[in-house]
């Protein structure tokens, strides 16, 4: 299985809304992350759980929040979102941070909208 | 600061032409080199990579060669395919603890028949 799975694959929801996207490995990976792209640019990178750690923050506003339950999920948790923060956003997983071989495989992303 | 350049697209070519893209870089120390490929609709994969000066990634008969003299890492196909329209990603990754990977804006490959 060398897949990062990603739900849902569209999300739409109001500014005051709370939802949650999830991210599923079965590679054995430590390392997770969450990026956001918008369109026609590149995926910015969010947050990275190394070892089940929040080891980067890339300065991202409190209404986006990180969980990383255990070694194979992880989660994004929205609230109060804003209309700017419709993008697509991709979680993504290695097997170590640091590494020269370091190889991300990344989920098909979700799609979200902010009404 | 680490960083990485594209050349700007949307770059248009016919079935069975040859295509470059160029990208370079900007970093301390002795990067590793990737090129990311995303079709439409879908995550990002990797293409190629290479970790060390004068190495040569290859996949699907995609080329690029990390160059540090001129801190170059272009990508090369001899003969596209309509299959081959999306848009490639230049990126690296210093090799240190504590470091994420680094993408370039993007070019835009379309293919026609």
């Amino acid at each position: 299985d060398t897949e990062v799975t990603q739900t849902p694959k569209h999300l739409v929801m109001g500014m005051t809304n709370k939802k949650s996207l999830k991210c599923e490995q079965h590679m054995g990976h430590r390392a997770m992350y969450w990026y956001k792209q918008k369109a026609k640019k590149p995926p910015e990178l969010m947050f990275v759980y190394s070892y089940e750690k929040l080891s980067i923050n890339e300065s991202v506003p409190s209404r986006f929040s990180p969980e990383c339950p255990n070694s194979s999920l992880l989660n994004l948790h929205l609230h109060a979102l804003q209309p700017e923060d419709s993008a697509l956003y991709l979680c993504a997983s290695s097997h170590s941070r640091g590494t020269e071989n370091e190889k991300l495989f990344f989920g098909s992303g979700t799609q979200l909208s902010v009404l | 600061g680490n960083s990485v350049t594209q050349m700007e697209g949307p770059v248009t070519l016919s079935e069975e032409a040859f295509l470059t893209i160029n990208c370079t870089y900007t970093a301390t120390g002795y990067p590793s080199l990737f090129w990311y490929v995303q079709y439409p609709g879908e995550g990002l994969q990797l293409l190629l990579k290479a970790t060390k000066a004068d190495d040569k990634g290859s996949n699907k008969g995609f080329e690029a060669t990390y160059r540090k003299e001129t801190t170059s890492f272009h990508l090369e196909k001899g003969s596209v395919q309509v299959s081959d329209s999306a848009v490639y990603f230049c990126a690296l990754i210093q090799n240190q603890a504590g470091t994420a990977l680094i993408f370039g804006k993007g070019t835009t490959l379309s293919v026609s028949s």
